[in-house]
């Protein structure tokens, strides 16, 4: 098993332009969230989903959309890229659906300029 | 906001010393858990403890949770070089986000 895998590991956009973050699990879970992680700050909750088809917002989701077409895959899109979205971002997973014990992917650095 | 805050924000010891780090949290949980984060990769999951138990051990990690001072303690016994990481708290509600601390940085030395 791969467990969570993310794409791109770095990126480097420019103000404005936008790019989607890929997530894929291969563990069968229900549960997949995106967070991101500042110095200082810990990691914050983006967005998260409970099952195929079903989204909804964690603590600082503007400026960041979600789809959940399948089980597998959890993309995060950025549509208009902003200095402040400068981040290493998380993609997680968890075969509990509430607050279980989650899997991490190796994160994705990005870099708005 | 943050649910979890660690303390101390940075902690050095000798290998071979025991390593403790604290976790204060404002709201009700159902869970607490403890992850490790080795420099540049993912978060890796240590341990979890239910707000119905008291304390939890996992090899040489013990976990502490006292929900009347909402605060978990996490140690770390006769610790090694590999144990150099930051580790974070993150408490689980009934509400599907799972809210982490800043985290505190170990560092071992040889």
């Amino acid at each position: 098993n791969a467990g969570v895998t993310q794409t791109p590991k770095f990126q480097v956009l420019k103000t404005g332009q936008s790019m989607t973050l890929q997530c894929a699990q291969d563990m069968n879970h229900e549960y997949m969230s995106w967070y991101r992680q500042d110095p200082g700050m810990g990691l914050r909750l983006i967005h998260y989903s409970v099952g195929a088809g079903i989204t909804d917002q964690g603590e600082v989701p503007n400026g960041y959309n979600v789809s959940r077409s399948t089980t597998e895959d959890f993309p995060l899109r950025l549509l208009s890229a902003a200095p402040s979205q400068t981040s290493v971002y998380f993609c997680a997973s968890s075969w509990q659906q509430n607050t279980g014990e989650l899997f991490f992917g190796e994160g994705s650095r990005l870099t708005v300029l | 906001s943050q649910q979890g805050e660690e303390d101390p924000q940075a902690l050095s010891i000798q290998e071979g010393e025991n390593a403790t780090m604290n976790c204060s949290y404002k709201t009700s949980i159902n869970n607490l858990q403890w992850y490790r984060q080795n420099s540049g990769r993912g978060l890796v999951h240590l341990i979890l403890i239910r707000s119905n138990e008291r304390e939890k051990h996992s090899g040489r990690l013990r976990v502490t949770l006292d929900t009347s001072k909402k605060s978990s303690s996490l140690l770390i016994t006769a610790s090694r070089a590999a144990d150099t990481a930051s580790y974070f708290c993150a408490t689980g509600s009934n509400d599907y986000k799972l809210s982490f601390g800043a985290g505190t940085t170990v560092t071992v030395r040889a």
